[in-house]
């Protein structure tokens, strides 16, 4: 069955301070895998897309890896500002063009 | 902000009611998408449009209607809705639609509360 799993469910971290959430996946074939960022009341935006041969890739303070060996992708946020509060998604794409959706991990940044 | 809008940003209607969502895109893509977001729940696609023709629908209940005029708006009309439809719905626009790095870019989404 494909799946994407996201943990954890939410978090609270202290501004400045580094985090990482982590997307587990079962879906196949594999095309690529997508990190987006939803603030409250406005649409998912995308922080970074990686493909099959793609171990990290960097957008700022955010920085994606993939293990697709291991089917696992991990986001990494440097330096937390309490406007990185909102929920990241992982998204992971088929070789069919089908999209399959995490539920989203929700950060909270307190000063 | 993306270049995709939505229209209203938030709506109650009653079950009885007929309501229609509004979507525009101002990217030149060719590919508009529907999707629904329930709290704790994945996005769930609902409509795809490619170059106005529907290409995908995902066993959505007939009381939500997707038309696609022009390849830059997208509408969902809705009646005799339930309360379990309350939700977050989200309008999406892509390059293309079967192609594998499609990113889509989404807008802000309209907040329904159904009575």
């Amino acid at each position: 069955k494909n799946q994407v799993e996201q943990s954890p469910q939410s978090l609270i971290i202290l501004e400045g301070k580094n985090c990482t959430l982590q997307c587990n996946y079962t879906v196949s074939p594999f095309s690529n895998l997508r990190w987006y960022k939803q603030d409250t009341g406005r649409g998912p935006v995308s922080l970074t897309i990686m493909t099959f041969s793609e171990n990290t890739k960097s957008n700022g303070r955010y920085t994606a890896t993939l293990d697709a060996d291991t089917k696992q992708s991990s986001l990494h946020i440097t330096a937390s500002q309490l406007s990185d509060s909102a929920s990241y998604i992982c998204v992971v794409q088929t070789g069919a063009n089908n999209l399959f959706f995490g539920t989203g991990t929700r950060l909270t940044v307190i000063p | 902000e993306t270049g995709v809008t939505q229209t209203p940003r938030h709506l109650v209607m009653g079950m009885t009611n007929k309501k229609s969502l509004k979507c525009e895109q101002h990217l030149g893509h060719n590919a508009m998408y529907w999707y629904k977001q329930s709290a704790k729940k994945p996005l769930e696609l609902m409509f795809v449009y490619s170059l106005e023709e529907r290409v995908e629908n995902n066993s959505v209940p007939s009381r939500f209607s997707p038309e696609c005029p022009n390849s830059s708006h997208l509408f969902l009309h809705l009646h005799t809705l339930q309360p379990e439809d309350s939700a977050l719905y989200l309008c999406a626009s892509s390059q293309g639609w079967a192609v594998s790095y499609n990113e889509q870019f989404f807008g802000p989404g309209t907040r329904l509360t159904v009575l």
